[in-house]
C-alpha cells in the first residue's frame, strides 16, 4: 500500500533531550516536507527536500534539522526541544519537482508535547 | 503576500442542504487550488484540486480568479461528509518549493 509513514505517532519528552521523527514513503517520491500544526496558526512549513541530498528551510525552521540520505526517508530531529515545540507534525511527499499540481500526500501525523 | 483566507471556523448545516466552504487567496502569480480533507482520525487527503475541474464526493470547486476565490460546494451534504476542510495554495518559485499555503480550516458538521 502506498503510504508515508511517520514514528513514533506521539511522543511526550522534556526540554532539552534530543529526538528524531521520522518519515519514510514507499512511493519513490522525490519531495517530501515537514509541517507542524498549531491551533489558530494552521499549517506551517518547517523543512523541505527537492530529492536526495537537497534540502531547505521553509517558513519556521529554527530549532530543526533534517537530513536526507536516502529518498524513502525524511527524518526531523529536535536536538534541543524547547516547550514551544508542542505542536502537531505532518510528514509530507509528492511525485517530483514537475508541476505545481503534484498531490502531496500525508503521514498520520506525530503529536510531540515538549515539557 | 501569499495567504489563503477560510472565514469560517465552523460550519453547521442539516443532512441534504447545500453547503459551501469559502477559501479566498492572495497571491500575484497563477496559483495552483487545492481542498484537503481530514476525517475523524484520519490523516489529511487531497479532495480535490481545481486543475483537474473534477467532483470528488460530489464536491465542487470552482477557481475565481476575478474573485480570488475556491469555494467548496455540495448540493446535498450527508453525515459522512463531517470533517475539517482546508484549502490550499501552492505557488512556489516554478521549479522550486512546492509548499502548500494553508487556511486554518473549517470544521463541517452535518447534522441528521
Amino acid at each position: 500500500e502506498a503510504q508515508v509513514t511517520q514514528n513514533p505517532r506521539y511522543l511526550i519528552t522534556v526540554t532539552g533531550k534530543k529526538l528524531t521523527v521520522t518519515c519514510s514513503q514507499n512511493m519513490n517520491h522525490e519531495y517530501m516536507s515537514w509541517y507542524r500544526q498549531d491551533p489558530g496558526l494552521g499549517l506551517r512549513q518547517i523543512y523541505y527536500s527537492m530529492n536526495v541530498e537537497v534540502t531547505d528551510k521553509g517558513d519556521v525552521p529554527e530549532g530543526y534539522k533534517v537530513s536526507r540520505k536516502e529518498k524513502r526517508n525524511f527524518p526531523l530531529i529536535l536536538e534541543s526541544p524547547s516547550p514551544n515545540q508542542t505542536s502537531l507534525y505532518f510528514c509530507a511527499s509528492s511525485l517530483s519537482g514537475g508541476a505545481l499540481s503534484d498531490t502531496q500526500y500525508f503521514g498520520p501525523g506525530t503529536r510531540l508535547t515538549v515539557l | 503576500a501569499q495567504r489563503v483566507t477560510q472565514p469560517e471556523k465552523l460550519l453547521s448545516v442539516f443532512k441534504g442542504a447545500p453547503v459551501e466552504l469559502k477559501c479566498n487567496y492572495s497571491y500575484s502569480g497563477s496559483p495552483e487550488l487545492f481542498w484537503y480533507v481530514q476525517y475523524s482520525r484520519q490523516r489529511l487527503q487531497l479532495l480535490l484540486r481545481h486543475i483537474s475541474r473534477e467532483s470528488i464526493k460530489g464536491f465542487t470547486a470552482d477557481l475565481n480568479k476575478g474573485e480570488t476565490s475556491f469555494h467548496l460546494k455540495k448540493p446535498f451534504a450527508q453525515e459522512e461528509d463531517s470533517a475539517m476542510y482546508y484549502c490550499a495554495l501552492s505557488g512556489g518559485n516554478a521549479g522550486n518549493n512546492r509548499k502548500l499555503i494553508w487556511g486554518l480550516g473549517t470544521s463541517l458538521a452535518v447534522n441528521p
